[in-house]
């Protein structure tokens, strides 16, 4: 079956501080692969997307980068946090459009 | 690019009443529409999706919707709620031609009141 999974769960950093979420997935091949953030009364935002290995998209201009790395592993860094990078963040894979989520990593930056 | 709203930040019902949750988007092509559901603390969850056929869609714990092309909609509605269905419930769209991600609404927060 196909699952992701995606860690920590939660995680509180102080501003200024590195920042790594990774995500993997298992039971499909060639995923597209997504990272959302939910900020409080802003919705599911798209962050990032991959179609392949080392392929990355950037939807919004921000203070973070996303990596591919292997074919079913996504991750989402940042080299100096900012209270603002604070919120819930998804991971997310698609195959012909169905998609399945992550349970999401919940970033608090002090 | 396609966007999506929801009229509605909060909803607050009590049980046994019937919910009607407004979801529009643009785009000037064919879509596949989505209603996923997030109840606290757990997962982003899909609750049903329309790709193509009848525009009256059955999904989980007795939700539908119905997509109507000309007003851009796909409400998502449920005739009796329950306690439990109090959850975070996104609209979701995503272009049905080549390569698209999925946009999602703002959300609605729905209460209820047992």
């Amino acid at each position: 079956s196909q699952t992701i999974h995606q860690w920590p769960a939660t995680l509180v950093q102080p501003v200024g501080s590195p920042l790594s979420l990774e995500c993997t997935v298992e039971g499909t091949s060639n995923p597209n692969l997504y990272w959302y953030r939910q900020a409080a009364g802003r919705g599911l935002q798209l962050l990032f997307y991959s179609v392949g290995i080392g392929q990355i998209s950037s939807e919004v201009p921000q203070n973070l980068s996303a990596s591919r790395p292997q074919d079913r592993q996504f991750i989402l860094s940042s080299k100096k946090l900012l209270l603002s990078d604070s919120g819930f963040y998804l991971c997310a894979w698609s195959v012909n459009y169905g998609y399945t989520f992550g349970s999401g990593t919940r970033l608090t930056v002090v | 690019a396609q966007s999506v709203s929801q009229h509605n930040h909060h909803v607050i019902l009590s049980e046994a009443a019937s919910l009607e949750l407004g979801c529009n988007y643009s785009y000037g092509g064919t879509v596949n529409l989505f209603w996923y559901v997030q109840y606290p603390g757990q997962h982003l969850q899909l609750l049903l999706k329309y790709f193509s056929g009848d525009p009256l869609v059955k999904g989980i714990k007795g939700f539908e919707a119905e997509f109507i092309k000309s007003k851009f909609s796909f409400n998502l509605r449920k005739p009796s709620v329950q306690w439990s269905d109090t959850a975070e419930y996104f609209c979701a769209v995503n272009a049905n031609s080549g390569y698209s991600t999925l946009t999602f609404g703002k959300g609605t927060m729905l209460l209820v009141s047992p």
